[in-house]
């Protein structure tokens, strides 16, 4: 089984509709993460937690929402889905006990499509 | 602004050749280096590290150099092989947990 699942996997939703996507891990890490990725652009970090009650904005947040409800799960929430907004999102994981805790270890990522 | 830069958008290769990917930074505060490996519907997965204390990293066919004066790191693959046919980022650190990645060299390898 995959340590980082991300659901839905694949999404098509109209603007002005709320999603959300949803990120859980079995690594027992304590940081997750949130990013988009778009053409030309590599991946660009949108929230992280580093733990329950330590939620962060990112480079590009406006738009976006995030809720940590346990240490394994994260989700990602659009408030009002713009076309804009279509892109893959991936979440990750890091470890803080870890000697190089910056490696981050990526889930499968979900095509958004906002029409 | 990007902060970390590929700026070789793609690479094409023979089997068993050396490829060389390169990445460009300009904040001098990174100190912990990444590379990452992306197929198709795929979630980016970690290939190899440098801390800034290095100037080189070895695991297997892959090499990643870190020129520290010159604000340039580089990944080599000796030999390339068809399976390393992918999406390669560079990433940084600043020691704050958070990674700022390059846009993606796309690497194929031919037969």
């Amino acid at each position: 089984d995959a340590d980082v699942t991300q659901t839905p996997r694949n999404r098509i939703t109209k603007t002005g509709k709320r999603i959300m996507l949803e990120c859980s891990q079995t690594k027992g890490h304590d940081r997750m993460y949130w990013y988009r990725q778009d053409p030309g652009l590599g991946l660009r970090l949108i929230y992280y937690s580093f733990d329950v009650k330590d939620i962060n904005k990112g480079e590009i947040s406006d738009g976006y929402s995030v809720s940590r409800q346990a240490q394994a799960k994260f989700s990602l929430s659009l408030e009002s889905a713009i076309p804009n907004q279509t892109a893959l999102y991936f979440c990750a994981t890091s470890d803080s006990t870890q000697r190089m805790g910056d490696t981050q270890y990526f889930g499968p990522g979900t095509r958004l499509t906002v029409l | 602004d990007q902060q970390v830069k590929q700026n070789s958008p793609s690479l094409s290769v023979q089997e068993g050749r050396i490829s060389i990917l390169n990445c460009d930074y300009t904040n001098s505060m990174f100190d912990y280096f990444l590379w990452y490996k992306k197929y198709p519907a795929e979630g980016p997965t970690f290939l190899i590290s440098i801390s800034s204390i290095k100037d080189k990293n070895e695991d297997g066919r892959f090499t990643v150099f870190l020129n520290k004066s010159a604000k340039h790191l580089s990944l080599h693959i000796v030999p390339s092989q068809p399976g390393d046919s992918a999406v390669y980022f560079c990433a940084a650190s600043e020691n704050d947990y958070k990674l700022s990645f390059g846009a993606g060299t796309t690497v194929t390898v031919r037969a």
